[in-house]
């Protein structure tokens, strides 16, 4: 009931496409959604979170959109650019868990030239 | 802040060797968490710690890893003996209750075990 399921593994996109990401979890206690993103020889940095009283959040080209009933969440790069090639994870939290994150299994996003 | 920082960056070791990973943690941070990065397994959660006290340590594979949290500046990792099957990225991650749930991680440690 922790796991969170990403899909898809990898995605290859032009500059100026807008690779979508999912995730879905099935635990319905939580309630703090992260995404994550991992450039080549470097740790996870936070991206974007959401909570699940929205149904949608945008940072600059960042968008996460939220559907609580389906327990599903998905991250879209609006105009992605070469430099928005890195790792994506999306995560969960509950607040019975502290600050322990259940991680998805990531994605890696390539933008091409 | 320097961020979290890890040591070493890169390990390479021989099967059946002890090997010691340590982090330092963002100062004030209350939470310590531990990540081994493989490509079949994404992130896993290793262990975590709250206050220096371990809180969940499912995570650990075997009886070889341990870790430990003496204060709230530094934690470390040991795995003894090494296998091959240990060889991966191990992040150390922290965080402040007070101040959310957003995780700052460390650049990791690259881990080859021959």
């Amino acid at each position: 009931q922790q796991q969170v399921k990403q899909s898809p593994q990898s995605l290859i996109v032009q500059k100026g496409g807008i690779p979508i990401i999912n995730c879905a979890y099935e635990n319905t206690a939580f309630d703090y959604f992260p995404w994550y993103q991992q450039f080549p020889g470097k740790g996870p940095a936070l991206l974007i979170a959401i909570r699940p009283d929205v149904s949608e959040k945008k940072e600059g080209r960042f968008t996460i959109s939220f559907n609580k009933s389906a327990k599903q969440f998905s991250l879209h790069i609006m105009d992605s650019q070469p430099g928005d090639s890195a790792t994506y994870f999306c995560a969960a939290n509950g607040k019975a868990a502290g600050n322990k994150l259940t991680f998805g299994g990531g994605t890696r996003v390539l933008v091409k030239p | 802040d320097a961020g979290v920082i890890q040591s070493p960056r890169h390990e390479v070791t021989e099967m059946g060797q002890e090997v010691t990973l340590r982090c330092k943690p963002i100062s004030g941070h209350d939470y310590l968490f531990w990540y081994r990065q493989t490509m079949m397994r994404g992130l896993e959660l290793l262990i975590y710690f709250n206050n220096n006290v371990p809180i969940d340590d499912s995570g650990m594979p075997e009886d070889r890893f341990s870790a430990k949290m003496p204060n709230a500046s530094f934690s470390t990792l040991k795995i003894q003996p090494s296998e091959p099957r240990d060889s991966a990225v191990y992040f150390c991650a922290s965080s402040s209750h007070s101040l959310g749930r957003k995780l700052f991680f460390g650049s990791g440690t690259q881990l080859s075990v021959l």
